[in-house]
């Protein structure tokens, strides 16, 4: 059985903090991990497939960083505003099996 | 529209009644994927749908749950017999082959009386 691990499960910090969740995954078979964003009454959204031990991407203020050999990504936050405030979600596939196992998620609140 | 397109948005029924939920993935997608979220729950996986290629099933419930994908496109999701705890949100997912960032629609919210 896949676990995929996400801590913390809630946040709440002040607009202008930088702030980071974690990801952890088995390492065994590792094909892809990927984050969304999923806020309140909306569909979840891609933020990053990294597939490379080592891969860093970024998308504005959002990065993300990937360690397949220990398993486990971090994602990044620079200069938090009230609409980052969603659910990061992490999930993680093998190369046998193309399904998503997914996280339970990071809740981050951001207030002014 | 660009985007996964799930009809109906909201379904509420009663308990022992079939229904059918279904997903309009984005045009030229080959893989489409089926989660569910119960209430306090992540998403859980259900079924996987990739070409021509049999599907991946091993995520759904019971074999009250079926799924099928016609013509490499359109999908609808069944489920028989519904019982209470099958009340949950039903996503839809495509994305334009395996390993592809995942593009979510906005679901339908199933309840059952």
């Amino acid at each position: 059985i896949l676990n995929v691990e996400q801590s913390p499960q809630s946040l709440h910090v002040q607009e202008g903090d930088s702030t980071n969740f974690t990801c952890s995954f088995p390492s065994s078979n590792f094909y892809a991990l990927h984050w969304y964003r999923w806020e309140t009454a909306k569909s979840p959204e891609a933020l990053f497939v990294m597939t490379l031990n080592g891969d860093e991407k970024k998308k504005g203020r959002i990065s993300a960083t990937l360690n397949t050999k220990e398993g486990y990504s971090y994602l990044y936050i620079k200069g938090s505003q009230p609409e980052d405030s969603a659910t990061y979600l992490c999930a993680f596939n093998t190369g046998t099996a193309s399904k998503l196992t997914f996280g339970t998620g990071t809740r981050l609140q951001v207030t002014l | 529209g660009a985007g996964v397109s799930q009809s109906p948005s909201n379904k509420v029924t009663e308990k022992g009644k079939d229904v059918e939920l279904r997903c309009d993935p984005i045009s030229g997608h080959t893989a489409l994927y089926w989660y569910r979220q119960s209430l306090g729950q992540g998403l859980e996986f259900l079924i996987y749908f990739q070409g021509n290629s049999a599907p991946d099933k091993s995520g759904l419930p019971s074999d009250r749950f079926s799924a099928e994908r016609t013509g490499g496109s359109v999908s609808t999701l069944t489920i028989q017999r519904t019982q209470q705890e099958d009340s949950a949100v039903y996503l839809c997912a495509s994305s334009l082959d395996q390993g592809q960032p995942q593009h979510f629609g906005d679901g339908t919210r199933l309840s059952i009386l």
